[in-house]
């Protein structure tokens, strides 16, 4: 158990729908990664938070937006779903702010797009 | 940003025989870090490397990072069906400050008993 929970573990819904992703670091981590694994691109790097604060963008389309509330946990909003993006969403937690320290996966989210 | 490159993709291997997967950055890394998923799961730290050539033992995993800190190796000896899985370097994503980690594409590992 890697202490990093992430809600729902699976998710069906519509194209043209908005989903909400959650994910809770473990205990005393202040970074919140979000990455997107589909079958050909391996883990792609979304969006980083550091205690609450948006530190880096990576690949991230317009249609997804992401926050770190005040007690550390983080949300992956996900609108106007493409069949796409159907994918498995992991957020990860670590200690420190940048790539010097490891990371911790969380379950994932499967998400599918019909 | 940086990009990491892994290879091979896939590689079946018989239970026993060794594996080694390869990553290499365009550029120099402040550290390199590798993972393993296992199938339906999720990516679990391995190690990190930091310094110029340095190589690191788990067991039958040997990691080595290279002289000039732009690749990296993992050497699996006397596979076992335990080893299955996607193993996966990750390195900064820009040359300086705190950046998040990129991860190469994988290697998937299948042992045949």
């Amino acid at each position: 158990d890697s202490g990093v929970t992430q809600t729902p573990k699976h998710l069906i819904t519509a194209t043209g729908q908005r989903v909400t992703l959650r994910c809770s670091p473990r205990s005393g981590d202040l970074s919140v990664y979000w990455y997107q694994q589909s079958l050909d691109q391996g883990l792609q790097f979304l969006i980083h938070y550091y205690n609450g604060e948006e530190r880096a963008k990576g690949n991230i389309l317009e249609r997804f937006s992401a926050q770190q509330f005040p007690d550390l946990h983080s949300e992956l909003n996900l609108s106007s779903l493409e069949l796409g993006d159907s994918a498995l969403y992991f957020c990860a937690s670590s200690v420190a702010r940048g790539s010097n320290s490891p990371l911790h996966f969380g379950n994932g989210t499967r998400l599918t797009v019909t | 940003g940086q990009q990491v490159m892994q290879i091979p993709q896939y590689q079946h291997v018989q239970e026993g025989e060794d594996f080694t997967t390869y990553c290499n950055s365009s550029t120099t890394l402040s550290n390199i870090q590798w993972y393993k998923q296992r199938p339906g799961g999720h990516p679990v730290f391995l190690i990190q490397l930091v310094k110029s050539g340095e190589v690191k033992k788990q067991k039958r995993l040997t990691f080595q990072f290279g002289e000039a800190k732009k690749n990296s190796s993992l050497h699996i000896t006397a596979t076992q069906t335990t080893d299955v899985g996607t193993y996966f370097c990750a390195g900064p994503m820009y040359d300086s400050g705190n950046t998040p980690l990129v991860f190469g594409k994988g290697t998937r590992l299948s042992v045949i008993a």
